[in-house]
């Protein structure tokens, strides 16, 4: 069962261009949503998050979008740049078994050409 | 600070053999995870803690267990590896998540293989 789908699993685009990476969940208990960056032979490093009270959280390139009625947000990125290519998990948290718990996503491999 | 730590790096097992994967934070977090991470199936939760002394199952425990008896270290042992079990494991950490910690610090990854 598969709690936050995500996609799409890998995603080419030209520098300076716009990546999107969407996600869906089920659990309408989620309450924190954050996206993490991973560089390979590293371990993913949080980029970006945002609560269900909010549509929208900028910082810089980076824009997470909120739909709370359609369980679902994304990540833009504007301006993509090579340094951007990594592989971004999307994750949501809820509680569960005395404790908060995230879920993650399966993971988009982005690649930014120059 | 060190952040999250790791050892091994890479590891390679035959079938049957058993280890312990390391893990250690000096940031005082009260919250640490292992998950694995294979190709298109995201990070996967295998057991948690909220504390010393405290753990819980994750998504895909079987095969796995842990001990938190410090707050720094939760050592991931297994106990009969198996091919099933190659993979990258990262071990976790953060603020304890009801008082408003969010974030988590991932450690640099376990690779291991297992013939």
């Amino acid at each position: 069962q598969q709690q936050v789908k995500q996609s799409p699993q890998s995603l080419i685009v030209q520098k300076g261009g716009i990546s999107i990476i969407n996600c869906a969940y089920e659990n309408t208990a989620f309450d924190y949503f954050p996206w993490y960056q991973q560089f390979p032979g590293k371990g993913p490093a949080l980029l970006i998050a945002i609560r269900p009270d909010v549509s929208e959280k900028k910082e810089g390139r980076f824009t997470i979008s909120f739909n709370k009625s359609a369980k679902q947000f994304s990540l833009h990125i504007m301006d993509s740049q090579p340094g951007d290519s990594a592989t971004y998990f999307c994750a949501a948290r809820g509680w569960a078994g005395g404790s908060y718990i995230p879920t993650f996503g399966r993971g988009t491999s982005l690649i930014v050409h120059p | 600070n060190a952040g999250v730590t790791q050892t091994p790096k890479f590891q390679v097992l035959k079938t049957g053999q058993s280890m312990t994967l390391q893990c250690a934070q000096d940031m005082n977090h009260e919250y640490m995870s292992w998950y694995r991470q294979d190709p298109g199936m995201g990070l996967r939760l295998i057991h948690y803690s909220v504390g010393a002394g405290i753990t819980d199952q994750g998504e895909v425990p079987n095969g796995y267990n842990v001990s938190r008896s410090t707050t720094e270290d939760f050592p991931l042992r297994l106990l009969s590896a198996a091919p099933s079990q190659t993979s990258v494991y990262f071990c976790a950490s953060s603020r304890a998540m009801a008082s408003g910690g969010n974030e988590q610090f991932f450690g640099p990854g376990t690779r291991l293989t297992v013939l």
